[in-house]
């Protein structure tokens, strides 16, 4: 168990529709990380957050958005779904005082578009 | 061209087997160098860390970096059914925030 949690597990949802996927970072992490992984691209990096503010941002869909909050949980938006993104979404905490980028990922959330 | 390519295999071998992962990349800026071991079903977790060239022993797992060839290669020594999983390679550079995976390779170990 790396610490980091996310929910749901699961989701089914239909074309057009707006998911939120949630993230809880590992206690005193302060950095989030989103990544898509899907069996054609691989893992993804979409954006990072670190303590409320963006830091980075990858190959994320303008119709894909996050944020952090006060409390460091972060949340990915993901609206219009697409048949295409039906994927895993993990999220991904760092702890600052450790390794350079290592990364601690959590169990992910299986997205179904349908 | 993607920066880091893995092949996915799969890749099956018997138990007790010396089994070696490779991934190559093309951007010569990458200093870090992980690997990652996803089991079905769960999220990647951090097995190897290196940073530049050199080698890295952890029990029975070997890490090597030849940036000269950018070419980084994961060893498992007497592997065990319980390493059947996807390993990931990856890579990122001072500064960046971001860590580029490769595709992953699938791997059973046979009984």
């Amino acid at each position: 168990d790396s610490g980091v949690t996310q929910t749901p597990k699961h989701l089914i949802t239909a074309t057009g529709q707006r998911v939120t996927l949630r993230c809880s970072p590992r206690s005193g992490d302060l950095s989030v990380y989103w990544y898509q992984q899907s069996l054609d691209q691989g893992l993804q990096f979409l954006i990072q957050y670190y303590n409320g503010e963006e830091r980075a941002k990858g190959n994320i869909l303008e119709r894909f958005s996050a944020q952090q909050f006060p409390d460091l949980h972060s949340e990915l938006n993901l609206s219009s779904l697409e048949l295409g993104d039906s994927a895993l979404y993990f999220c991904a905490s760092r702890n600052t005082g450790g390794s350079y980028n290592e990364q601690f990922f959590g169990p992910g959330t299986r997205l179904t578009v349908l | 061209q993607k920066e880091v390519e893995q092949d996915p295999g799969p890749l099956s071998v018997p138990e007790g087997a010396i089994v070696s992962l490779n991934c190559t990349y093309s951007n010569s800026a990458f200093q870090y160098f992980m690997w990652y071991r996803q089991y079905s079903r769960k999220g990647p977790e951090l097995l190897m860390y290196t940073y530049s060239s050199g080698n890295k022993e952890d029990g029975r797992f070997t890490a090597q970096v030849d940036k000269s060839s950018k070419y980084i290669s994961l060893f498992i020594r007497d592997s065990q059914p319980s390493d059947s999983a996807t390993y990931l390679c990856a890579m990122t550079h001072q500064g960046a925030q971001k860590l580029v995976f490769g595709q992953g390779t699938r791997l059973t170990i046979n009984p």
